[in-house]
């Protein structure tokens, strides 16, 4: 079994602070995705990353995937209340029913105007 | 375009009835899934459908759940008989590839069991 940990479990800032949480495994991923679930929704996704070491940017979200595959990090800048909602980071593994998506447990994030 | 589409979004019943969740997927899509999120274990995988077939349902509690895909456009989630332990929120998901892709998710069916 594939363990995706979070952190941190909660977070709440003010308006236009910086954060960054982390999604660590002991595992190899084949790749790596980041959701975003708001209230009575399903998760959406926001971003794949697939190769060690990739940075990828969504407007003021920074996603980068370890050199090792094993671990990625989501870097908000100059947060806004509509950043509020739970932050799902999800791997999926090279073969076999490991390639089934594993949710991490997730980073609630509540950003106060 | 139409997204996943789940109902009921809420459903209360007592121990020892059962439960239908229903989902349709996204059209085209061949892969769909169903989740359980609940506050202590996060966001389950409970069964995988390819092309209408179960392919894993490791993830199913035991046999009191079940489910079907009896087309490409329908999928159920059965518990039958339901338990307090079963409150969750149950998610469908549907995927143009299910083993690489982007999953889509419902709005979710919102279960409490008293």
């Amino acid at each position: 079994t594939q363990l995706l940990e979070q952190s941190p479990q909660f977070l709440s800032i003010q308006e236009g602070e910086n954060l960054t949480v982390y999604c660590n495994s002991s595992s190899v991923f084949s790749s790596l995705q980041w959701y975003r679930q708001e209230p009575g929704e399903g998760p959406v996704l926001l971003v794949t990353v697939v190769t060690g070491g990739e940075v990828k940017k969504l407007k003021r979200l920074t996603f980068q995937f370890g050199d090792a595959r094993k671990d990625s990090s989501l870097h908000i800048t100059a947060a806004q209340p509509g950043d509020t909602g739970l932050y799902l980071c999800a791997g999926r593994g090279s073969s076999g029913s490991a390639r089934q998506l594993t949710f991490g447990s997730g980073t609630q994030l509540t950003v106060l105007p | 375009d139409a997204g996943v589409i789940q109902s009921p979004r809420h459903e209360v019943t007592e121990m020892g009835q059962e439960v239908t969740l229903r989902c349709k997927p996204i059209s085209g899509h061949n892969s769909l899934f169903w989740y359980r999120q609940t506050m202590m274990r996060g966001l389950e995988l409970l069964i995988y459908f390819n092309n209408n077939v179960p392919i894993d349902d490791s993830g199913m509690p035991e046999d009191r759940f079940s489910a079907k895909m009896p087309n490409a456009s329908f999928s159920t989630l059965k518990i039958q008989p339901s338990e307090p332990r079963d409150s969750a929120v149950y998610f469908c998901a549907s995927s143009p590839n299910g083993l690489t892709g982007e999953l889509f998710f419902g709005e979710g069916s919102r279960l409490t069991v008293l």
